[in-house]
């Protein structure tokens, strides 16, 4: 079985400032790895993901995350985030090899909230 | 392109009442999955169906049935719905080795 801690449940920031949400996992087989966005009263969009290759991803809206496997980390970084940035991130993984990326096992999530 | 699409938006249902939410994706994906959204616990699988005719149990499969209509379809119900099932419903869908597709969800009260 899979598993996703993600490790802040609320992360504030102030609008152009960096930002990391971090997420580990847990697994005893080899997974994907992704990032899902959720903003107010609307269901879920994919950010980036890792399925094998280089360890730096790069997704839309000018977020980057890093898989590191002797961390079992998939952290998600955006270099000066913007007000509508402000949504719920969800970390997620799939278990690798499969042909059904949808399904997922989930973190709990990070409610990033930008302030002006 | 209307993606995937669920039906009702939102329900009020009583103890005890059964109903059927409905999913329809236009993309001609093989899997199909439902999962549910509780605060502080992230998205749990409910079911999927990797392809038409197939169904499978996720992590929280109990009090609910599924069916896979078609390829497009793939309904989630609840027979005597509980208190414990109010929470936002998400169906998604995808094809093989791609990503997943998600509707805008299904918020659902039980009282």
């Amino acid at each position: 079985a899979q598993s996703v801690t993600q490790l802040d449940s609320q992360v504030p920031v102030f609008e152009e400032a960096p930002v990391e949400l971090r997420c580990n996992y847990s697994s005893s087989v080899s997974v994907y790895l992704f990032w899902y966005v959720q903003y107010p009263n609307q269901g879920l969009q994919l950010l980036l993901k890792y399925l094998s290759g280089s360890t730096l991803v790069k997704g839309i809206n000018g977020f980057e995350a890093e898989f590191n496997k002797s961390q079992t980390s998939f952290h998600l970084r955006k270099p000066s985030v913007h007000i509508s940035d402000t949504a719920e991130y969800f970390c997620a993984v799939s278990v690798a090899g499969g042909t059904s990326y949808g399904k997922l096992t989930f973190g709990q999530g990070t409610i990033l909230t930008v302030h002006p | 392109n209307a993606g995937v699409t669920q039906t009702p938006k939102f329900q009020v249902l009583k103890t005890g009442q059964s109903m059927t939410l409905q999913c329809a994706q236009d993309m001609n994906h093989n899997s199909m999955y439902w999962y549910r959204q509780d605060p502080g616990m992230g998205l749990r699988l409910i079911y999927y169906s990797a392809s038409e005719g197939t169904t499978d149990k996720g992590e929280v499969p109990n009090g609910y049935n599924v069916s896979r209509l078609n390829k497009r379809e793939f309904s989630l119900r609840l027979e005597s719905a509980a208190p414990s099932q109010t929470s936002v419903y998400f169906c998604a869908s995808s094809a093989d080795r791609s990503r997943a597709f998600f509707g805008q969800g299904t918020r659902l009260t039980v009282v």
